[in-house]
């Protein structure tokens, strides 16, 4: 089976500017969660999307938000760039949510200028 | 909350050197235990996991045990590689949601 596959792999923004991320998941899961992977704060959830139903968030604001698509593939965006919005985005995906291992993809890092 | 905390690294050891990586958590409540690995320029790969008490987790060598007494998850391997060089980290989650809290990561190099 393929793993699961982000796009872009890199990407840079200016301030201000919006994005999106785009994250296919493993064939048959349904379950997709964000991270976001900085130097000063580690690793942080940001969301978990079932079945194109947010099931879980983070603390992270209104700026940061998402969406599934019934093919279970996910999208997550944020507005108004901020400089400290610079990150490694990680995605990860399992087949349910109550399955635990979860199956991370190579991320897509965000810079912005 | 649910925090982990995990050793500061670096960690640098020659080939063949015992590793021990040391995790310790706080949880809510019952907690399921993970230990993931990232390559530079990767993204993350679960190396093992325990989902109870005394559970031991193991996989290429490495092993970990759910100690709930001590609430730890250290990581060990007899005798370390080159090839094992990344940054390790010790995760834990709650219940059924899929989120999972990180420690903020060890980086093992090894060295010749």
């Amino acid at each position: 089976k393929a793993g699961v596959t982000q796009t872009p792999r890199y990407l840079i923004k200016t301030r201000g500017q919006q994005v999106t991320l785009s994250c296919s998941p493993i064939s048959g899961h349904r379950s997709v969660s964000w991270y976001q992977q900085t130097p000063g704060q580690g690793l942080q959830f940001l969301f978990e999307y079932f079945s194109e139903t947010q099931r879980n968030k983070g603390n992270f604001p209104g700026r940061f938000s998402g969406r599934q698509f019934s093919n279970s593939r996910s999208e997550m965006n944020v507005s108004t760039l901020e400089l400290g919005d610079s990150a490694l985005y990680l995605c990860a995906s399992s087949p349910s949510t109550e399955q635990e291992t979860q199956y991370f993809g190579p991320g897509t890092r965000l810079l912005v200028l | 909350g649910d925090s982990v905390t995990q050793m500061e690294g670096p960690v640098t050891l020659s080939e063949e050197a015992f590793l021990t990586i040391n995790c310790t958590y706080t949880a809510t409540g019952y907690p399921s235990l993970f230990w993931y690995v990232q390559y530079p320029g990767e993204g993350l790969q679960l190396l093992l996991k325990a989902t109870k008490a005394d559970d031991k987790g193991s996989n290429k060598g490495f092993e970990a045990t759910y100690r709930k007494e001590t609430t730890s998850f250290h990581l060990e391997k007899g005798s370390v590689q080159v090839s094992d060089s990344a940054v390790y980290f010790c995760a834990l989650r709650v219940g059924t949601a899929s989120k999972l809290t990180f420690g903020t990561g060890t980086r093992l190099q090894v060295t010749l």
